[in-house]
């Protein structure tokens, strides 16, 4: 079993839709969990990060937590096709130190 | 300021070859990781450099090696090159020394194709 799973897609929505992406873990020593987004020929770009448990917002973008169940979501709102593009999820131990570990990306294609 | 930059973007090498890499770090960023993204296994850590010591190392082949120089600029190494090679090698920097998560920026990528 890998540390972190994430459904690879692809998925599909039509534009406005509300889109949801989640990531399962088995470490419980994760403490920082990411969102990145890539585009096509480009580097990750980090998205939003949460520490321990708990929901965090930013615009269209919600970061939710959950580590009594070892599940991350993220969800976008009002989803615009520039969105498209593909989403990993990352966790870590702490901040420090330790590396990343990535979710295998989760493609997403917003058509207008 | 500008990103982190990796050279060249696109290889083409042959199995039995080896390969270097190489990557500069935002400036003032002291740590530089290297992640290998293939579409099988998705990005997987390789090592991490700090002050030229390598603090951190995925689980790879010792074909896989890498250095940092004084000015924060690091370069991996693929020597013997096989099939399973070929993947996108990303780069990330990050700084250090602060409190919370350090976000690790990264760059575009290394496409490496073997034949």
């Amino acid at each position: 079993q890998k540390e972190v799973e994430q459904d690879p897609g692809p998925l599909s929505v039509p534009e406005g839709a509300i889109v949801s992406l989640n990531c399962t873990y088995s470490n419980s020593a994760f403490q920082y969990f990411m969102w990145y987004r890539q585009y096509s020929r480009k580097g990750p770009e980090l998205l939003m990060y949460t520490y321990s448990s708990g929901n965090k917002e930013d615009g269209r973008f919600t970061a939710q937590v959950d580590k009594s169940s070892k599940y991350i979501s993220l969800f976008i709102r009002d989803s615009q096709p520039s969105d498209s593009a593909t989403y990993l999820c990352a966790m870590t131990r702490n901040s420090g130190n330790t590396p990343l570990v990535f979710g295998k990306g989760t493609r997403l294609s917003v058509i207008a | 300021k500008a990103g982190v930059t990796q050279t060249p973007r696109y290889l083409i090498k042959t199995r039995g070859q080896q390969v270097t890499l190489s990557c500069s770090p935002i400036s003032g960023h002291r740590s530089v990781s290297w992640y290998q993204q293939t579409p099988g296994q998705g990005l997987q850590f390789l090592f991490e450099y700090f002050s030229e010591t390598q603090r951190n190392k995925g689980n790879f082949p010792g074909r896989f090696s890498g250095r940092q120089f004084s000015n924060s600029r690091s370069e991996m190494n693929v020597s013997t090159l096989e099939l399973g090679d070929s993947a996108l090698y990303l780069c990330a920097s990050r700084p250090t020394g602060t409190e919370g998560y350090n976000e690790q920026f990264f760059g575009p990528g290394t496409r490496l194709t073997v034949l």
